[in-house]
């Protein structure tokens, strides 16, 4: 069965500072990954996915993540942070095969952002 | 931008009773989700909808719950009979799945359900 932890339930940066929260994934196949974003108040905003290719994936609001098959990892990245990435981030992961819709979610990382 | 919307935000009902929580997915989408999120947990797979019937289901969805695509545009999660372990926040997602390849989930904003 497939499952996904994020490390880190909370995380405080500064402003401008660089981020990275951790998630690893354990799957028997090839992984789809997502990287969800929650916001408080609101619902699931898909920032970035990976399903085949070049393992750094570009997402939205300046977000990347980077597959990497040998450590069953998929780590989000952003060089500098602003106040509005406060929010609640979800790693999850697609099986393959003839259940690709199910999605299994991590446990999810409170970004707390200081000025 | 197409978004799936749901309705009511917040639904609040007693113990026994009936709710139906609506959701309208994106209108070209052919997969049709429900998840939960209870409160301090993470988001868990309930069930997964395709061509009018149920693709997938998760152990949570036992003979309490049900799903129904009544129209062309809504996408319904019924819960017969209430418990106070059902409340939770419950996400709709619909997706595309172009081609039977690997898919995009996107989700509304969610209904949260209390149950007293």
């Amino acid at each position: 069965a497939q499952s996904v932890t994020q490390p880190d339930i909370h995380i405080t940066v500064s402003e401008g500072a660089s981020l990275e929260l951790r998630c690893n994934y354990s799957y028997g196949a090839t992984p789809y990954l997502f990287w969800y974003v929650q916001s408080p108040g609101q619902g699931l905003q898909l920032l970035l996915k990976y399903f085949s290719g070049d393992t750094l994936v570009q997402g939205i609001k300046g977000f990347e993540a980077e597959f990497k098959r040998s450590q069953s990892s998929f780590n989000l990245r952003k060089p500098s942070v602003h106040w509005s990435d406060a929010a609640e981030y979800f790693c999850a992961v697609g099986a393959g095969g003839t259940s690709y819709g199910k999605l299994t979610f991590g446990q999810g990382t409170i970004l707390t952002v200081h000025p | 931008e197409p978004e799936v919307t749901q309705t009511p935000s917040h639904q609040v009902t007693q113990m026994g009773q009936e709710v139906i929580l609506r959701c309208v997915p994106i209108s070209n989408h052919l997969y049709f989700y429900w998840y939960r999120q209870i409160l301090g947990q993470k988001v868990e797979f309930l069930v997964s909808f395709y061509n009018n019937e149920i693709s997938e289901k998760s152990e949570i969805f036992d003979d309490q719950f049900s799903v129904e695509r009544p129209d062309g545009s809504n996408f319904t999660l019924k819960i017969r009979s209430t418990k106070l372990e059902d409340s939770a926040m419950y996400f709709c997602a619909s997706g595309i799945l172009a081609g039977g390849g690997p898919d995009t989930q996107y989700f509304g904003p969610g209904t949260r359900l209390t149950v007293l």
